[in-house]
């Protein structure tokens, strides 16, 4: 069955980076794109990524653009998503999703909570 | 790109329909089929209810179901029943080969 496991939950100061993880399983890793989706407190979902983990093609949001780096190990079977510079702001849940054919979320992560405070 | 616009909040007693809109714009919503719906009950991971506008995946209770005029998505809720209540999020691929998603809808029943 499909699963995507992430890693555990951080607590980061501002201005650190964090780099959260989501190890594939039940399908073959190459043929759907992972997704990076984060939701704050209370808020609602945010989108912020894709990785094409056949060929390592990337596409963010314009919103993280500046801040996020999405990659994979094949080998593995895991993609990582890192997030810099962190404000108390970016204090979230992180979910990785697997994307079908009709550019849906089928699979989701259970999330990984990171939080920043000083 | 900024967030699909929906109601904040939806209520109805069981039994009842509900509607659930999702504005958009021709770069999103109304640009493309790839609209679709996630439910998200209070400190679980979202679910995908519905696909491609109006397609259910295998296991989704056949009364909910999807449409779209335009810009404009919609998700029905008929025989709105007490496991119902929850978080509805909808979600578009966008012209910039991104995805965004609504502001959120929370459901109550009544």
């Amino acid at each position: 069955q499909v699963q995507l496991v992430q890693s555990g939950a951080e607590v980061k100061k501002p201005g650190a980076s964090v780099k959260v993880s989501c190890k594939a399983s039940g399908y073959t890793f190459a043929y759907n794109t992972i997704h990076w989706v984060r939701q704050a407190p209370g808020q609602r979902l945010e989108w912020m990524g894709w990785l094409n983990p056949g060929n390592g093609n990337t596409k963010y949001s314009q919103k993280f653009q500046d801040r996020v780096t999405i990659t994979r190990d094949t080998s593995a079977n895991t993609a990582y998503m890192e997030l810099s510079s962190l404000r108390s702001e970016d204090t979230a849940v992180y979910y990785c999703a697997r994307a079908t054919w009709a550019k849906d979320f089928d699979y989701w992560g259970r999330g990984t909570l990171v939080t920043v405070s000083s | 790109q900024s967030a699909l616009t929906q109601p904040a909040s939806v209520s109805g007693s069981p039994g009842q329909s509900i509607t659930i809109s999702c504005t958009g714009t021709s770069s999103d919503v109304g640009g493309y089929n790839y609209v679709c719906w996630y439910q998200q009950h209070p400190g679980k991971v979202p679910k995908l209810m519905i696909y491609e506008v109006s397609n259910r995946p295998s296991g989704v209770p056949d009364r909910f179901s999807g449409s779209k005029s335009g810009n404009t998505a919609s998700l029905t809720i008929s025989g709105l029943q007490a496991e119902d209540e929850a978080d509805y999020y909808c979600s578009s691929y966008t012209s910039s080969s991104s995805y965004v998603f609504g502001t959120g809808t929370k459901v109550t029943v009544l």
